[in-house]
């Protein structure tokens, strides 16, 4: 139990270009999700928090216009990078809880790379 | 804030036991482990919830020392397999903060 998936799990795009990744709980009902970004041989980060129905609440020093983050069931949240630049370039991970515990279970993740 | 990690990476020969500390300055209600292998996503291994709690699975091992705020991952006659870079995340209401990591790498 407690899958979470992402699509696509990498992705290259064009610098401008907007890209949409995916992260559902396939088995669960996520009452909140986190979006986390990695860079090369370093830690995740929290970007946001999403929870379902409501507006996404960020971490300090990320931009929301940038980051569009969508929680629109309990089981998707999409986040959209737009107008995608060479240093956005990372690794997306998503995470999803379910109720007031502090597991989390964390998607496969997804590979940006803007060219 | 994030917790603090050691040692950065640690090398070990197959068998070899290791330990991995992860501290934080402020009161944690959750310490979470996880290890990630190179190009993927973090794998979770443990979670420990209460102050005084040790849990294992297999050879690896943790525990939670609440009043000092710090927890430690236990390797113990380490497998090839246990290779990669440790993370502890902790938490202190529903948001998680992960370390810098702890790179391990087990050599036959």
């Amino acid at each position: 139990g407690a899958v979470v998936s992402q699509h696509p799990s990498w992705v290259i795009c064009k610098s401008g270009t907007s890209v949409k990744i995916e992260c559902r709980s396939l088995d669960f009902q996520a009452t909140t999700m986190f979006w986390y970004r990695q860079f090369p041989k370093q830690s995740l980060m929290l970007m946001a928090t999403s929870n379902e129905g409501s507006k996404a609440t960020y971490e300090q020093g990320v931009e929301k216009d940038k980051f569009l983050i969508n929680h629109a069931s309990l089981t998707l949240s999409t986040l959209t990078v737009t107008s995608a630049h060479p240093e956005d370039s990372s690794f997306y991970i998503c995470s999803a809880k379910t109720g007031p515990g502090p597991e989390q279970y964390f998607g496969p993740g997804t590979r940006l790379t803007v060219t | 804030q994030q917790p603090v990690q050691s040692p950065q990476a640690v090398i070990l020969r197959e068998g070899e036991d290791a330990v991995i500390n992860c501290s934080s300055s402020k009161a944690l209600y959750s310490v979470h482990w996880y290890r990630q292998k190179h190009g993927e996503a973090p794998v979770f291994l443990m979670i420990l919830l209460k102050g005084g709690e040790q849990k294992g699975h297999e050879k690896i091992s943790a525990s939670f020392n609440e009043k000092k705020q710090q927890s430690s991952l236990y390797l113990t006659a380490s497998q090839l397999s246990y290779s990669g870079t440790y993370f502890c995340g902790t938490s202190n209401d529903y948001k998680l903060s992960f370390g810098a990591g702890t790179t391990v790498t087990v050599r036959a």
